[in-house]
Formats: structure tokens, sequence, C-alpha cells
């Protein structure tokens, strides 16, 4: 099977400017998280959908937002952009289903994203 | 909420010498803990992952790691270095408070020397 993908792989947005990023799942997973990687606050969660709802949140400023498709590829979104918004964003999916407890992550090449 | 420790920011080892990155859970019942491995301008490729069916879990490329109840702790081992094995090593949680959330340790940067 083919893993998670990415894209774009590279961004480079200037302050003040949106961004949108994808994300294909493996097939058949159904659940699509995202995460945030900088160097000074580590990997952190953002949120979480399945069956195109949102499910979890991270503590994030509303200007980050997503959305899942119904063949459960996804979009992640951040308006408005900071400069400490610099960062390698990394989605992971899951073939978790509702109800069922812990499941295994797989994650994409991340997408970098450079705020100037 | 759950939590992961890494005990060690870097470690050094030399090629062909045993590998040994420490991690120590916060939990208030049997987690679910992987290990994680992530390559320079990669993404997090897992390496094992334990959900209680048994202490000892083989993981790929020769690492295993250990449960341990008593101690809390859930160390990543391989018996010997390889020079492909330099990387950064995320202990990690999955916090069920949080749904499907991952609680990640700061990582382990190891470095093997020739």
């Amino acid at each position: 099977k083919a893993g998670v993908t990415q894209t774009p792989r590279y961004l480079i947005k200037t302050r003040g400017q949106q961004v949108t990023l994808s994300c294909s799942p493996i097939s058949g997973h159904r659940s699509v998280s995202w995460y945030q990687q900088t160097p000074g606050q580590g990997l952190q969660f953002l949120f979480e959908y399945f069956s195109e709802t949102q499910r979890n949140k991270g503590n994030f400023p509303g200007r980050f937002s997503g959305r899942q498709f119904s063949n459960s590829r996804s979009e992640m979104n951040v308006s408005t952009l900071e400069l400490g918004d610099s960062a390698l964003y990394l989605c992971a999916s899951s073939p978790r289903t509702s109800g069922v407890a812990a499941d295994t992550q797989y994650f994409g090449p991340g997408t970098r994203l450079t705020v100037l | 909420a759950q939590s992961v420790t890494q005990l060690d920011s870097h470690v050094s080892v030399s090629e062909g010498t045993p590998v040994l990155l420490r991690c120590n859970y916060s939990s208030s019942y049997s987690p679910s803990l992987f290990w994680y491995v992530q390559h320079p301008n990669k993404g997090l490729q897992l390496l094992l992952k334990y959900t209680s069916a048994a202490t000892l879990v083989k993981g790929i490329n020769g690492f295993e790691a250990e449960f341990k109840k008593s101690e809390t702790s859930f160390h990543l081992t391989k018996p010997s270095a390889h020079m492909s094995d330099a990387a950064e090593y995320f202990c990690v949680v999955l916090n069920s408070n949080s749904g499907y959330a991952l609680n990640f340790g700061k990582g382990t940067s190891l470095l093997v020397t020739p």
C-alpha cells in the first residue's frame, strides 16, 4: 500500500497570508491527525478528523482549522500567518473505527512551512 | 493526562555497541506506548508499539523495548548500533483523554560514531 502523502513538501509564505496543506491517508484509513513540529515546542497535536468530523482538537488558536473529505483526504488551513507558524506539519493516518481503543498512526513526510 | 519523559536529549555510541534510549511514562492505567524514529528531513517511522499483550516488544531494525510497570519505564534498546541508526527518537504515549492524540517526548538524538 502507498504510504501517507502530503503536499506540498515545502512552502514559503509571508506574514498575514493563509495557507492550505493537503494530506492523503493510507488507503482504507479513516482517521487523519495533524501535528506541528518546531524546535522549541517539539511535536504537538493539532486535531484529528474521522468520517469528515473533527473528533479532537489540540491547544491551538482558531487560525488553525481543517477538514476531511468523503474519501478521507484531509486539508489543514492556517489563516493570518505569523512568524511562529514556521514549522514542519505532519499528517498521520490510522485505520481506527469508532469506539475502538488505541491504534497505530502512520506519518507522512511532512510539509515544511516557512513564514517570512 | 498521560505523558512521557525522555531522560536523555543526546546519546552517543560507537558503531557495534549497544544502544539504550530511556523513557519514563506517567499514566494512571496501562498506557499505549510507542517509539518512533525520525531521520533528518523525513517524517516519523514507527519502530514498535506496546499495548499490554507482552512486556517485551520487538520492533523493526533490531530494536526492542521493555515495558516495566514497577519502574514506569519503556526503554528502547538495540544490541549493536549501526551508522544508519543515527536519528531522532521519540517516545510517545496515546493520550486517551483526548481521543487519538499522541503525546510526544522531547526526543533523543542518537549519534553513532565509527
